[in-house]
């Protein structure tokens, strides 16, 4: 069974740094492109990150270039999102989610809580 | 503001049969597939329909998907209580080099 589980979600003061991991487990990581997207409260999904199989090709969203990067070790098929510089307007529920060629985001981790608040 | 439109709200009464649009661009829907989610409120997204009309293993065939140029749309028939939810539909955007999302359809059940 493919799962995905996220972690690392915390509260954090604006300006300050967190780092989110993604557990993958049931298929072989090392195959999948993944992505990260996250929901503010009350608000529709944004896509942030994408990275390949190999890791060779990243690509951002604008709002988050230069602030976040997204990285994965397929030895231990984990996922990470390292956020810096975090703003008010980071606060979300972040996902994981596989990236298959043929079915698109096809599954996602439940998600985990970062709040950004003095 | 979303890469990918669809209206906010969309309602229906049991058994009839309601459709979700989703307007996109060159970039996306034009070049690439339409991919459809459902989101119940507190859970992840759940995918309902790949590549344009493909249903998943396990999603019931009252779903249904199309898409034409740039445009696309969700159809559920024989509406059920439990379809009310949230629906996105989301595309490839080659301007982006990654994921757009629709804002999202609220669903709701009468």
């Amino acid at each position: 069974e493919v799962q995905l589980l996220e972690s690392g979600g915390d509260l954090v003061v604006p300006g300050g740094s967190l780092r989110l991991s993604c557990e993958v487990s049931g298929f072989r990581f090392s195959n999948y492109e993944m992505t990260w997207v996250r929901q503010a409260p009350g608000r529709g999904l944004e896509w942030l990150a994408y990275i390949s199989s190999s890791g060779e090709n990243i690509y951002y969203a604008d709002s988050v270039k230069g602030r976040f990067t997204v990285s994965r070790d397929n030895a231990r098929n984990f996922l990470f999102l390292q956020m810096s510089s975090l703003g008010v307007a980071d606060t979300a529920i972040y996902y994981c989610a596989r990236h298959d060629y043929n079915y698109g985001l096809d599954h996602w981790g439940p998600g985990t809580l970062v709040t950004v608040s003095s | 503001q979303s890469v990918l439109t669809q209206p906010p709200s969309a309602s229906g009464t049991p058994g009839q049969r309601v459709t979700i649009s989703c307007s996109g661009s060159s970039s996306n829907l034009g070049v690439g597939y339409v991919y459809w989610y459902q989101q119940i409120p507190g859970t992840a997204p759940k995918l309902l329909i790949s590549r344009d009309s493909q249903r998943p293993s396990g999603v019931p065939d009252r779903f249904s998907g199309s898409k034409s140029g740039t445009s696309a749309s969700l159809a559920i028939s024989g509406l059920r209580a439990e379809d009310e939810a949230l629906y996105y539909c989301a595309s490839w955007d080659d301007n982006l080099s990654g994921w757009g999302f629709g804002g999202g359809t609220k669903l709701t059940v009468l």
